[in-house]
């Protein structure tokens, strides 16, 4: 089955600055990789996904790049605020089956105001 | 349109009691999920149910079990607690398993604490 690993587990940024999530898969077959914010407290939620035709999506200060060659993909967040301290989750599958979404193991992004 | 709902929100168990987590999805998912959710583990599937009337076992099965009610019901069962089985716990619902672009739907989450 898939395996995805993500780095780092935790990440500090001064407010304004970028960050950058990474996570690599193991299934050259995944084709569809989002990524959760889970605010403290709450409900992971979808932020943003990709599919494996396309290189980069970008929706306001987030954007995803996706690398298939090298199996990673990752999570760039720009000019961040307070509001973006968070856990976030990235994740893959496979389009067969009963294939399911397989996580990270998430990253807690603190933003230092 | 409440999404996914899910109950109990807390609750504080003995070692050995039982107990169901409900959940009920009003989205018209065929798929649906528990999971659970402990510090430096992300988010660990226990059991899932592709389709009403099938349920099949996730990554970390053992001390559950699941009963897809219906299309809208999916509960978890504890037979016999145990402290290991502290955490929190997420049902989620998809449109459909395996399909491109399967955005799973999360719950609020259910705190439990097996003492």
């Amino acid at each position: 089955g898939e395996n995805v690993e993500q780095h780092p587990s935790t990440l500090s940024v001064q407010e304004g600055d970028s960050a950058v999530i990474k996570c690599t898969y193991s299934d050259s077959a995944s084709n569809y990789f989002p990524w959760y914010k889970q605010e403290l407290g709450k409900r992971p939620q979808l932020i943003i996904d990709i599919r494996s035709n396309v290189g980069e999506k970008k929706d306001q200060r987030i954007a995803v790049t996706l690398n298939k060659t090298a199996k990673h993909f990752s999570l760039h967040i720009t000019e961040t605020q307070p509001e973006d301290s968070a856990v976030y989750f990235c994740a893959a599958s496979r389009p067969f089956g009963n294939e399911k979404l397989t996580f990270g193991t998430g990253t807690r992004l603190t933003i230092i105001p | 349109n409440a999404g996914v709902t899910q109950t109990p929100k807390f609750q504080v168990l003995k070692t050995g009691q039982s107990m169901t987590l409900q959940c009920a999805q009003d989205m018209n998912h065929n798929s649906m999920y528990w999971y659970r959710q402990d510090p430096g583990m992300g988010l660990r599937l226990i059991y899932y149910s592709a389709s009403e009337g099938t349920t099949d076992k996730g990554e970390v099965p053992n001390g559950y079990n699941v009963s897809r009610l219906n299309k809208r019901e999916f509960s978890l069962r504890l037979e016999s607690a145990a402290p290991s089985q502290t955490s929190v716990y997420f049902c989620a619902s998809s449109t459909q398993i395996g399909a491109s672009g399967n955005t799973i739907y999360f719950g609020e989450g259910s705190w439990l604490t097996v003492v």
